[in-house]
């Protein structure tokens, strides 16, 4: 079974501090997504990431980063967290035919 | 982007079959449909694909029309435990991971 991790469950942090969410897959998907998931939006992609290094934008990418130096690995990073960032985080992995994206459990954060 | 549009919630009844559509006018040519099934947290499980006309699997069935621009999942005699969020997702990766649209998910809850 493909397994996708993310490092926390909840998360609270305060405002302007610089966060790390961390993802983790095993089954040597290319294709890696972070998203966000907030009531009446649905998941809106933040960022993607097809290769080590390589990232391409969402639909909201403002205010967030990425970074993939490991295949298995790609970390969402708010430089400067704030309010409107509060919301539940979710990662995915999927293989380069795509379209069947695997989810994590996601990361609820606060930002308070 | 395309725009999907889901109704917010559905109820049934176990063994029923239960029909759900999203509307996405202005889908792309290269642009895939594919539906997921959400449980309270939990991330988004893949349920079926397809790109035109009908495809069907163990679990579900997508229908498709000529003109693709809707989409309309089959639960065939539902339970209980179909009772979750149900997420339509448009788009494709070919030019860059920003091309997946989620719709806003319909609410699905079955009784007995």
């Amino acid at each position: 079974d493909v397994k996708v991790t993310q490092s926390s469950r909840y998360l609270v942090k305060r405002t302007g501090e610089k966060v790390f969410l961390e993802c983790v897959q095993d089954m040597d998907h290319e294709n890696m997504f972070w998203y966000r998931q907030d009531p009446g939006l649905g998941l809106r992609l933040i960022y993607f990431s097809y290769d080590v290094k390589m990232k391409e934008k969402g639909d909201i990418p403002e205010g967030y980063s990425v970074s993939r130096e490991k295949k298995e690995r790609f970390s969402l990073i708010l430089e400067s967290a704030s309010t409107n960032q509060t919301s539940m985080y979710l990662c995915a992995s999927s293989s380069l035919e795509w379209p069947e994206q695997y989810f994590g459990p996601g990361t609820r954060l606060t930002v308070t | 982007l395309a725009k999907t549009t889901q109704p917010i919630s559905m109820d049934s009844y176990e063994g029923q079959e239960v029909n759900i559509t999203c509307s996405h006018n202005n889908i792309a040519t290269n642009d895939y449909i594919t539906w997921y099934q959400q449980f309270p947290s939990q991330g988004p499980r893949f349920i079926i694909q397809g790109y035109k006309t009908k495809v069907t699997n163990e679990v579900a069935s997508l229908f498709i029309p000529a003109d693709r621009k809707s989409s309309t999942l089959s639960l065939p005699r539902v339970s209980l435990s179909d009772t979750a969020v149900y997420y339509c997702l448009v788009g494709g990766l070919t030019g860059g991971g920003n091309k997946l649209t989620f719709g806003t998910g319909t609410q699905l809850k079955v009784e007995l």
